[in-house]
């Protein structure tokens, strides 16, 4: 499968414990992007790297979440101390920088329950 | 700040009638729009995008979208529906001059009874 893979695929964990995600994009994908979708709710966009540089970060973005993408391959996304507020799915995307119009290609998402 | 609306939280639609899933855009530049669909517990399937040129576009699984430049809007339509086209519908748009996200809308639930 050369598709976006995402791990673990489901979560559950306790209110205070860290977490981490990871996300391996399409190989020839320069582009990868995390966002944060809730029930009932569209994707929240949370950051994206253009190779190993983090290029934008969502306001929403508390300091407890961080994101790392070391060789400009896979990257990690990790919530510290976390909170009920964090129960959502991750998803992770990847594209080609070629355009503005390089459609973004998903993971199927790693689901976060806090408890 | 660029955004989207789908105005409809939900979509019912028989069998065989045509469907239409409405949204509007705001952007500061020239928008560059996406459809995406979701089945439940996975990921976003891309549908198809608007970047420049013949204002009805092309997707996958036999659906096609406007672009109206005056109305701002970018409605996904399908001719003929099938009961398997029942899932979450996301409008997304990215605007030329300000930032390589895209922005989602807060989705439709599509719903075709046979």
């Amino acid at each position: 499968d050369t598709g976006v893979s995402q791990d673990p695929r489901h979560k559950i964990t306790k209110r205070g414990q860290n977490v981490t995600f990871r996300c391996d994009p399409i190989s020839e994908h320069n582009r990868l992007y995390w966002y944060r979708q809730t029930l009932g709710q569209g994707p929240e966009f949370l950051t994206y790297f253009q190779n190993e540089a983090q290029l934008e970060k969502s306001r929403l973005l508390s300091d407890r979440f961080s994101a790392e993408r070391p060789k400009g391959s896979f990257s990690t996304l990790e919530i510290q101390r976390t909170e009920q507020g964090d129960s959502a799915m991750y998803l992770c995307a990847s594209s080609l920088l070629i355009t503005r119009g390089g459609e973004l290609f998903f993971g199927e998402g790693s689901r976060l329950t806090v408890l | 700040a660029q955004s989207v609306a789908q105005p409809e939280d939900q979509v019912n639609v028989a069998e065989g009638n045509p469907l239409t899933v409405k949204c509007t855009y705001s952007v500061s530049g020239n928008p560059y729009l996406f459809w995406y669909v979701q089945y439940p517990n996975r990921g976003l399937q891309f549908l198809l995008k608007y970047i420049t040129g013949d204002n009805l576009v092309k997707g996958s699984y036999g659906f096609e979208a406007e672009f109206n430049k005056s109305q701002t809007s970018f409605h996904l339509k399908k001719p003929s529906a099938l009961v398997s086209d029942s899932a979450l519908y996301f409008c997304a748009v990215r605007d030329e001059r300000n930032t390589d996200k895209l922005i989602f809308g807060t989705g439709t639930r599509l719903q075709v009874f046979p």
